[in-house]
C-alpha cells in the first residue's frame, strides 16, 4: 500500500515564496506528480519527477529524494491566482498506472 | 482542441436510482481512470482501463460499475448499492508511457436527492 502526507493548508503572501512539503511511503516507487486544482474544477498537471533532483518549470520548481520518501514543491514570486490545493501523487511499480493523491495542500494567497 | 469531456456538470440521483456519468477523450490514450473526490480530501480511485475491452477495480470499486467498448468511452455507473455517492467524480486519461502525466475533465458534481 501507499500513505502520502501533505500539509492540510498554507498561507502566504503575493510575491514571496512558498514550499509545499509531501511525504510518502510505497512499496514501490515509479514517479511523483504535483497536480494544482482550483476549488470545483479538474486537477492540472505541474511537474514530474522520477529521478533525486530539482525539476525548474518558470515560477514552479519540484524536489525529489527517493531515499528519504521527500518531494517539495517551490512556487515563486506569488499571484493571487496561486490560491488553491496542490496535490501530490505517487505512482508505483504494480501492472496499474493510475496514481495514488495525498489529501491536498489548500495554499492562501494573501495582498 | 484534444481533451476529455465529462457529462453532465451535475446530477442528482433518487434513492435506488442507478445514474451513469459519461467520460470521452480524443487524446487516442490508451488508460483510463475514474476518481472520486470528497470535500477536503484528495482523489481516491475507483475503477481504471489500461486497454478497450479490459478494466480493472480500484481501490472503492463497491457499488460501482464500468465498460470499455471503446477507446474513446469510459462511462461509470453508480449503483443504488453505493449508499454515499455524494460527491466529485474526475475521469482522466493517460498514454501508456508512465512518464506522462493524467489529463482530467472537468468533473461531474453528483449530489442525493
Amino acid at each position: 500500500g501507499q500513505n502520502i502526507d501533505q500539509p492540510t493548508e498554507m498561507t502566504a503572501t503575493e510575491g514571496a515564496i512558498v514550499q509545499i512539503n509531501c511525504t510518502y511511503q510505497t512499496s514501490g516507487f515509479n514517479g511523483l506528480f504535483w497536480y494544482q486544482q482550483h476549488a470545483g474544477e479538474a486537477p492540472t498537471f505541474l511537474s514530474y519527477n522520477v529521478l533525486d533532483g530539482l525539476e525548474e518549470k518558470g515560477r514552479f520548481s519540484s524536489f525529489l529524494s527517493r531515499s528519504k520518501g521527500y518531494s517539495y514543491l517551490l512556487l515563486k514570486e506569488l499571484q493571487m491566482k496561486d490560491s488553491a490545493s496542490y496535490l501530490c501523487a505517487v505512482r508505483d511499480l504494480t501492472g496499474r498506472r493510475a496514481l495514488t493523491f495525498g489529501s491536498g495542500t489548500r495554499l492562501q494567497v494573501q495582498p | 482542441d484534444g481533451g476529455i469531456t465529462q457529462s453532465p456538470k451535475y446530477l442528482f440521483r433518487k434513492e435506488g436510482q442507478n445514474v451513469t456519468l459519461s467520460c470521452e477523450q480524443n487524446l487516442n490514450h490508451d488508460a483510463m481512470y475514474w476518481y472520486r473526490q470528497d470535500p477536503g480530501q484528495g482523489l481516491r480511485l475507483i475503477y481504471y482501463s489500461q486497454i478497450v475491452n479490459d478494466f480493472q477495480k480500484g481501490d472503492i470499486a463497491e457499488g460501482y460499475s464500468v465498460s470499455r467498448e471503446k477507446k474513446e468511452s469510459f462511462p461509470l455507473t453508480v449503483t443504488s448499492a453505493q449508499k454515499n455517492p455524494t460527491a466529485f467524480y474526475l475521469c482522466a486519461s493517460s498514454p501508456t508511457d508512465s512518464n506522462q502525466p493524467q489529463h482530467f475533465g472537468d468533473g461531474t458534481r453528483l449530489s442525493i436527492l
